[in-house]
């Protein structure tokens, strides 16, 4: 089905472990975004992109990196992981040629860190 | 930079009711879009409805609507003959249109609806 995915949707790993979160998008969308949602923060950017190899700093992005070699994935890496990472992690996108500036959400990733 | 303000964490309505959401922001520019977004206990998250700034219409999608008081910098949202789907966490969210935008959102904490049969 078209549309934006997210994988894993579970994640357990353990202090200083890499681990990488997949988002996968079916629409050529130029933006795409990663969030975490915790509790008492509501959703806070960590990365976006623009576009395939352009990317940005968000609000919160020590501690992860991103790559965009392909419009469709954005992949988002822990290179160490800590328990402060704990969070529900989303991935969204938005096309460039559409005047809405609609974000369209992945359904998730909870990534606990042991 | 620009901020978003939900005041009420959470809220609670009789299936069938009217419910407002309230949502202020802090923003000196003069070109942006507003919208809420919903997300139901399952986690997705999902628009409700969107409002440029430069339309004083307020913008309407079926049993939503919203008050956007552009002077007020107010942008609440009126939940009509509200149904127990609607039990959800509602986002206020900001994002500036300017030269080279980035699409980034600004959000709000949200505010926790529940309705009740």
């Amino acid at each position: 089905d078209a549309g934006i995915t997210q994988s894993p949707r579970y994640k357990i790993t353990e202090t200083g472990r890499q681990v990488t979160l997949m988002c996968h998008q079916t629409w050529s969308h130029s933006y795409m975004f990663w969030y975490r949602q915790d509790l008492g923060h509501g959703l806070r950017l960590i990365y976006y992109s623009a576009a395939a190899d352009i990317t940005d700093k968000g609000e919160v992005p020590d501690g992860y990196v991103v790559s965009r070699s392909k419009t469709e994935n954005f992949p988002l890496t822990l290179e160490s992981a800590t328990r402060s990472q704990t969070s529900v992690y989303f991935c969204a996108s938005s096309a460039r040629d559409r005047p809405t500036y609609e974000q369209y959400f992945g359904p998730g990733t909870r990534l606990t860190v042991t | 930079a620009q901020t978003v303000t939900q005041s009420q964490p959470e809220m609670s309505v009789q299936e069938a009711e009217t419910v407002t959401l309230s949502c202020t922001y802090d923003t000196s520019e003069n070109n942006y879009y507003l919208f809420w977004y919903k997300q139901p206990p399952s986690r997705q998250m999902i628009l409700v409805i969107r409002q440029e700034a430069y339309k004083q219409q307020n913008a309407t999608e079926n049993r939503f609507s919203v008050n956007f008081q552009k002077a007020a910098k107010s942008f609440s949202l009126k939940i009509s003959d509200s149904q127990l789907g609607d039990t959800a966490m509602y986002f206020c969210a900001f994002m500036k249109l300017n030269a080279g935008n980035n699409r980034k959102l600004i959000w709000g904490l949200g505010t926790s609806l529940a309705v009740n049969p």
